[in-house]
């Protein structure tokens, strides 16, 4: 399979809380995305971090990347109702552009 | 910031014909746009890249024949499911890069994604 694997599928919290989503990949890779997706809608880019870094931060964002166990995760902190949506990391091997999408992780965030 | 617009953003279609899907890129120029599909609470599957001037390059178990591509310019690739089924019924979405990297991101390798397109085989 060209997916890779994230967990957990489905996450419910409560506003204010951490939601942390994982993904593991199966090949060497250059780059690791993650994507946003609100329901029916298009992709939405958040955050990339490249095989030579280890963490990267945008906002209440916080990526690690872990190439020897081939894993990424993302942090979302104090979270807000209006993250509710699905998550997706993606893999990108050489420069043509071509992403490999994780399973994704649906993110409910409770009022 | 870059922007891919993809139309329609649904479609209804009867069993046997065939439906057109555009992808443009709107503030840059695009050599290498893709074509993903999306079932309902699934991830994206890749189906093809498309290349300006040249044959698109499928991925393993997806039919050419099927799923013709046409990049005739460096700013849209259209896709058009021939003969669908109601098995193509599915979200199509597709995405291009800015080579440059002069679309105001900062970066040559984020992949800019249209809004997607419905469509229902009937």
């Amino acid at each position: 399979s060209q997916q890779g694997e994230e967990d957990p599928q489905a996450l419910s919290i409560q506003e204010g809380e951490n939601a942390t989503m994982n993904c593991s990949y199966k090949t060497s890779i250059n780059n690791l995305q993650w994507y946003r997706q609100n329901s029916g809608r298009g992709l939405v880019h958040l955050i990339l971090i490249r095989s030579n870094e280890r963490e990267k931060h945008s906002g209440r964002l916080r990526v690690t990347l872990d190439t020897s166990k081939k894993s990424s995760s993302l942090l979302i902190t104090a979270s807000r109702a209006a993250d509710t949506a699905s998550y997706f990391c993606a893999t990108q091997r050489g420069g043509g552009g071509k992403l490999i999408f994780g399973q994704g992780t649906e993110l409910s965030v409770k009022p | 910031g870059a922007v891919v617009s993809q139309h329609p953003s649904w479609v209804i279609c009867k069993s046997g014909t065939s439906v057109k899907i555009e992808c443009r890129s709107l503030d840059f120029q695009a050599t290498t746009m893709f074509w993903y599909r999306q079932f309902p609470k699934q991830s994206l599957m890749l189906m093809a890249t498309s290349n300006e001037g040249s044959k698109a390059t499928y991925e393993q178990g997806v039919e050419k024949d099927k799923f013709l591509i046409n990049h005739a310019s460096l700013t849209l690739s259209t896709l058009t499911v021939t003969s669908a089924h109601p098995e193509d019924s599915s979200f199509y979405i597709c995405s291009a890069r800015d080579p440059q990297g002069r679309a105001g991101v900062g970066s040559n390798t984020e992949a800019f994604f249209g809004q997607g397109t419905r469509l229902t085989v009937v």
